[in-house]
């Protein structure tokens, strides 16, 4: 159980489009879910906190209207990287919690390259 | 703030014991959870701590102390799949999120 599912796996797109990417859980109803970028070989940096139903909550120097947030349900959340460039290419990472917040449960990740 | 730190590398043999250690300056602490990574995959939950002592799950144990602000994860009976990066991570402050650790690779060799 506890599976979380992203999509798409990889994208590649053209400097000043966006990009939304989609987390679901499948199995259980998140109450909180998080988005992380991490670059290689380096740590998971937070993003921000979504719940469903109310806004993000997003970490000091992302900026929100680049990077929106939306978390239509208690099973999905989305990414939008808005006029994407090169600096934003990363590894994008979504996770899900549900009664135990210590564990989250990650998605495979989405690699953004920006070109 | 928060800051976590773990060492970059270890490398360790087959078979052998291995700890990783983590040490953390927050400003709230609920407690520290271990989470494994293996390369281009998705992080996996390990093992949490909220309170002083060991935690043993299998082969992998985590210890805490809170008041030397320090935790570290034990993999024992290394096997060649536990190479990938490991972090620890804090939850404290806003009680829902999690700061992760620097993270530590660790490598297994015959």
């Amino acid at each position: 159980g506890a599976v979380v599912s992203q999509h798409p796996s990889r994208v590649i797109c053209k400097s000043g489009t966006s990009v939304k990417i989609e987390c679901r859980s499948l199995d259980f109803q998140a109450t909180t879910m998080f988005w992380y970028r991490q670059f290689p070989k380096k740590s998971l940096m937070l993003m921000a906190t979504s719940n469903e139903g109310s806004k993000a909550t997003y970490e000091q120097g992302v900026e929100k209207d680049k990077f929106l947030i939306n978390h239509a349900s208690l099973t999905l959340s989305t990414l939008t990287v808005t006029s994407a460039h090169p600096e934003d290419s990363s590894f994008y990472i979504c996770s899900a919690s549900w009664d135990r917040d210590y564990e989250q449960y990650f998605g495979p990740g989405t690699r953004l390259t920006v070109t | 703030g928060q800051s976590l730190e773990q060492p970059s590398e270890v490398t360790a043999v087959e078979g052998a014991i291995v700890q990783i250690n983590c040490t953390y300056q927050t400003s709230g602490f609920y407690g520290l959870s271990w989470y494994q990574q293996h390369d281009g995959g998705a992080p996996t939950f390990l093992s949490y701590n909220a309170l002083d002592g060991l935690e043993e799950t299998g082969r992998f144990s985590s210890f805490l102390s809170r008041s030397d602000s320090y935790g570290y994860l034990l993999l024992q009976e290394l096997q060649m799949k536990d190479s990938a990066s490991y972090f620890c991570a804090v939850k404290g402050g806003t009680a829902s999120k999690l700061t992760f650790g620097t993270g530590t690779r660790l490598q297994v060799t015959l």
